[in-house]
């Protein structure tokens, strides 16, 4: 798994309430990245993180923020759902090499349905 | 948006044909990537091509790059059953940040 886990895997929420994904990385990398997937349109950047509390924007971040007070975890969080959010939610890591062959290690997703 | 397209957005081909996908993507870049993902799980990094180069084989696979055209192919050779997938490119603006911005896919099947 690339040393990189999402929790939960599987979620199923109503609208309205919040909800917050968990991405654990055991390789302390300084990149971090969220992404949803939906049918036809990829994947699309949510927010990365560059680093402990540095963060910035994706493609479509509204309805979401970030937190990441530790190296090793970056949290998504919903603050109120709705059912567009319903989506796949992959969690990615970014090995940075000095020969510039930087690569991104996915995490295994997380389901997310709201109702 | 800045996402780019790929195409076909689909693709079924015999085992043992070769496979063609295509990238176009919207600003300039440092490298760009392919990646793969099968149903159900992450994505894994296949290979990746910088800016100054135009050409880069990888066992089975082979990536060109157009920078002019702002454009990618990905190959695949003498395909697989288990090449089924769907296949991503991914490019690292030149902005100076790691913003990846991924393609809409194409998905491969490859029967047997």
């Amino acid at each position: 798994d690339a040393g990189i886990t999402q929790s939960p895997r599987h979620k199923v929420t109503e609208t309205g309430t919040p909800v917050t994904l968990r991405c654990h990385q055991t390789e302390n990398h300084r990149y971090m990245y969220w992404y949803r997937q939906d049918p036809g349109h990829g994947l699309r950047l949510i927010h990365y993180s560059y680093g402990v509390k540095d963060t910035d924007k994706g493609e479509v971040s509204d309805g979401y923020s970030v937190s990441r007070s530790k190296t090793e975890d970056f949290l998504l969080t919903l603050e109120s759902a709705t059912s567009s959010q319903t989506s796949v939610y992959f969690c990615a890591h970014l090995a940075v090499t000095f020969s510039s062959t930087d690569t991104q290690y996915f995490g295994p997703g997380t389901r997310l349905t709201v109702l | 948006s800045q996402q780019g397209e790929e195409d076909p957005q689909a693709l079924s081909i015999q085992e043992g044909e070769n496979a063609t996908m295509n990238c176009s993507y919207k600003t300039s870049i440092n490298n760009l990537q392919w990646y793969r993902q099968n149903s159900g799980r992450g994505l894994v990094h296949l290979i990746l091509i910088r800016s100054n180069e135009r050409e880069k084989h990888s066992g089975r696979l082979r990536v060109t790059l157009d920078t002019s055209k702002k454009s990618s192919s990905l190959l695949i050779t003498a395909s697989r059953a288990a090449d089924t997938a769907s296949y991503f490119c991914a490019t690292v603006p030149t902005s100076g940040t790691y913003k990846y911005i991924f393609g809409t896919g194409t998905r491969l099947k490859v029967l047997a």
